[in-house]
């Protein structure tokens, strides 16, 4: 059964860091991974989608990366504004087309 | 493309009455599903549609619970009868599901209180 853990379950920072979010699978075998930004009270926005045969994906600020063999993905943030600040979730999905979410990581970033 | 629409938006009831969550997805999209997010449990898949056929309802809590896609633009999820325990944010989300596999994209969700 595919685990999907995301640390930290919390981040806060000023404005102007580089961050790092971390995704972690126990089932090497997907499709892809895909990254979400949830605002409060809103739904899920996808940032970037990486399919099972990629490393990378970029985005502006956003760079996610994936690592399959040892069931890993990153998201870094460059230079991080307050506008940031949001729920940000990571969700594989694997052969059945079930896409299984972390339970995902709160950052804020104060000004 | 205005999205994938959710239907209400908020939802209060009591408990033992009826539910009826509606969603319409992106237009072109094959694929449906039906989430539920608590803070105690996350996100959940409940249920999944492939051209309109459900495909996986194992997430799917109890009998109370069912789903329907009776076309390609449309899916309703019922409680019933509905109890406090059942109140979350229900979110849709469709996509395209082939050899390119889309991103999902969500609905603003409906938020469900049971009294």
């Amino acid at each position: 059964k595919q685990e999907v853990t995301q640390i930290p379950a919390a981040l806060s920072v000023p404005e102007g860091e580089n961050l790092v979010l971390n995704c972690s699978f126990t089932d090497s075998a997907i499709y892809n991974l895909q990254w979400f930004r949830q605002d409060p009270g809103k739904g899920l926005t996808s940032l970037l989608l990486i399919q099972s045969s990629q490393r990378e994906q970029t985005s502006g600020r956003l760079n996610a990366s994936l690592d399959k063999s040892s069931g890993r993905s990153t998201l870094y943030i460059a230079a991080s504004q307050p506008g940031d600040s949001a729920t940000y979730l990571c969700a594989v999905r694997s052969g059945t087309d079930k896409l299984i979410f972390g339970t995902g990581t709160r950052l804020q970033v104060f000004p | 493309d205005a999205g994938v629409i959710q239907s209400p938006r908020h939802e209060v009831t009591e408990m033992g009455q009826e539910v009826t969550l509606r969603c319409k997805p992106i237009s072109g999209h094959n694929s449906l599903f039906w989430y539920r997010q608590t803070m105690m449990r996350g996100l959940e898949l409940l249920i999944y549609f492939n051209n309109n056929v459900p495909i996986d309802d194992s997430g799917m809590p109890e009998d109370r619970f069912s789903a329907k896609m009776p076309n390609a633009s449309f899916s309703t999820l019922k409680i019933q009868p509905s109890e406090p325990r059942d109140s979350a944010v229900y979110f849709c989300a469709s996509s395209s599901v082939g050899e390119n596999n889309s991103p999902l994209h969500f609905g603003n969700g409906t938020r469900l209180t049971v009294t």
